[in-house]
């Protein structure tokens, strides 16, 4: 079935350090990617997102390009701040519903 | 967009209780959606509810322990019966914009004791 694969956190950086973080999935057909940023003790926001191939989302400085022929969505930022602190989910449209990834955990430090 | 509002925020809960979940927004929306992140864990889709059927749930999930109500198209209730500790979780509940783009409420963070 289709599944979301993240890597797996905490990832601690000092403020204005470059961000990766890793993103891969399966998937039948062609879904539409997503990432998602949960603030500590708020629900779910989406981040960015991008519906096909080579596709790029954009959003706050973070980008993920679509790319199917790694099938992968690594979420960028070229300078995190201490308010970048959150658990970052990649998520997918499945068949018939969103399937999530076990999130990844960023600490910025000052 | 869509702004969801969820109550309760939190709550601290007896063993052998229940504990309904409400969750309005702002405009009709066709289904919503009620999941539950345990502790450092991902989201996991408790069922989808659309107004005027019943409430599909997902597998490993049942209506006698979550029943789901969604009397009109701004609304839903989750209820977690008989609870125990392993409830203990953040419920959420989200609707689905027209785009595949799910919006989510702040959440519930449940506590069993």
């Amino acid at each position: 079935g289709d599944s979301v694969t993240q890597m797996e956190g905490p990832v601690t950086l000092s403020e204005e350090a470059f961000l990766t973080i890793n993103c891969t999935y399966t998937a039948t057909g062609y879904p539409s990617l997503f990432w998602y940023v949960q603030y500590p003790g708020e629900g779910l926001q989406l981040l960015l997102k991008a519906t096909k191939a080579d596709d790029k989302g954009s959003n706050k400085g973070f980008e993920a390009t679509y790319r199917k022929e790694t099938t992968s969505f690594h979420l960028e930022k070229g300078s995190v701040q201490v308010s970048d602190s959150a658990v970052y989910f990649c998520a997918l449209t499945g068949t018939y519903k969103y399937i999530f990834g076990t999130g990844t955990r960023l600490k910025v430090l000052a | 967009s869509a702004v969801i509002s969820q109550k309760p925020s939190r709550d601290i809960c007896q063993r052998g209780t229940s504990l309904t979940i409400q969750c309005q927004v702002d405009s009709q929306v066709t289904m919503m959606f009620w999941y539950r992140q345990q502790p450092g864990q991902s989201l996991t889709l408790i069922a989808t509810a659309n107004q005027g059927s019943e409430a599909t749930y997902e597998s490993g999930f049942v209506i006698d322990k979550f029943p789901i109500s969604r009397p009109n198209l701004t609304f839903s209730t989750l209820t977690v019966s008989n609870m125990s500790p392993e409830d203990s979780s953040i419920y959420l509940c989200s609707v689905e914009s027209s785009r595949n783009i799910q919006y989510f409420g702040a959440g519930t963070r449940l506590s069993v004791l």
